[in-house]
């Protein structure tokens, strides 16, 4: 079974440019979150979502926009980058079932550096 | 303002003996608790959880223990084994999951030694 697979994996970008981010779930997955990753704050919460729809956002600014099509696949984008938006985003998804039980699938992550 | 907090950035322990993680959190709402192991360039991956409700799980090689009234968690893996060298996430949520987030610490990055 292929597991959570985020593209681009590595990427380059000036300051005020923008960014997409891609994650298609592992299949049979409907909830698909994104978190990034710096070295001074562990992994941050960004956004979920269930079948199109984002059931919770975290305390990032409205730069960081998401979506979910109706395969479950899933983009985040950065708009306006700051040098501080380099980041590992690290998308994942979760078993189909009763509840959040916590356990995530992650990717291996997209690092994004900003220059 | 880190509801999660990890003290220890490293620990570093010989192979076959104990190698404790420590996890402390401050949001009385959270009342289930997980770890994750990340190895570099790859995603973090579920190691173990633990409710509320209980104060020990184990599978296998990993323990963990839960202190509510100390609001804090430890993971035990013994005996440690090279293989367990990576970075060490403590998680948490509460409010049965409705709202979709874990709350993530910084990490511990442990080393075993041969």
């Amino acid at each position: 079974k292929a597991g959570v697979t985020q593209t681009p994996r590595y990427l380059i970008k000036t300051r005020g440019q923008q960014v997409t981010l891609s994650c298609s779930p592992i299949s049979g997955h409907r909830s698909v979150s994104w978190y990034q990753q710096t070295p001074g704050q562990g992994l941050q919460f960004l956004f979920e979502y269930f079948s199109e729809t984002q059931r919770n956002k975290g305390n990032f600014p409205g730069r960081f926009s998401g979506r979910q099509f109706s395969n479950s696949r899933s983009e985040m984008n950065v708009s306006t980058l700051e040098l501080g938006d380099s980041a590992l985003y690290l998308c994942a998804s979760s078993r189909p079932g009763t509840g959040f039980t916590g356990e995530l699938f992650f990717g291996e992550g997209s690092r994004l550096t900003v220059l | 303002d880190q509801q999660v907090k990890q003290n220890s950035p490293s620990l570093s322990v010989q192979e076959g003996r104990i190698s404790i993680l420590n996890c402390d959190y401050t949001n009385s709402m959270f009342d289930y608790f997980l770890w994750y192991k990340k190895y570099p360039a790859e995603g973090p991956t579920f190691l173990i959880s633990i409710s509320s409700i209980k104060d020990k799980n184990e599978d296998g090689r990993f323990t963990v223990f839960l202190n509510k009234s100390a609001k804090h968690l430890s993971l035990h893996i013994v005996p440690s084994q090279p293989g367990d060298s990576a970075v060490y996430f403590c998680a948490a949520f509460g409010q049965g999951g409705s709202n979709y987030k874990l709350t993530f610490g910084k990490g511990t990055l442990l080393t075993v030694n041969p």
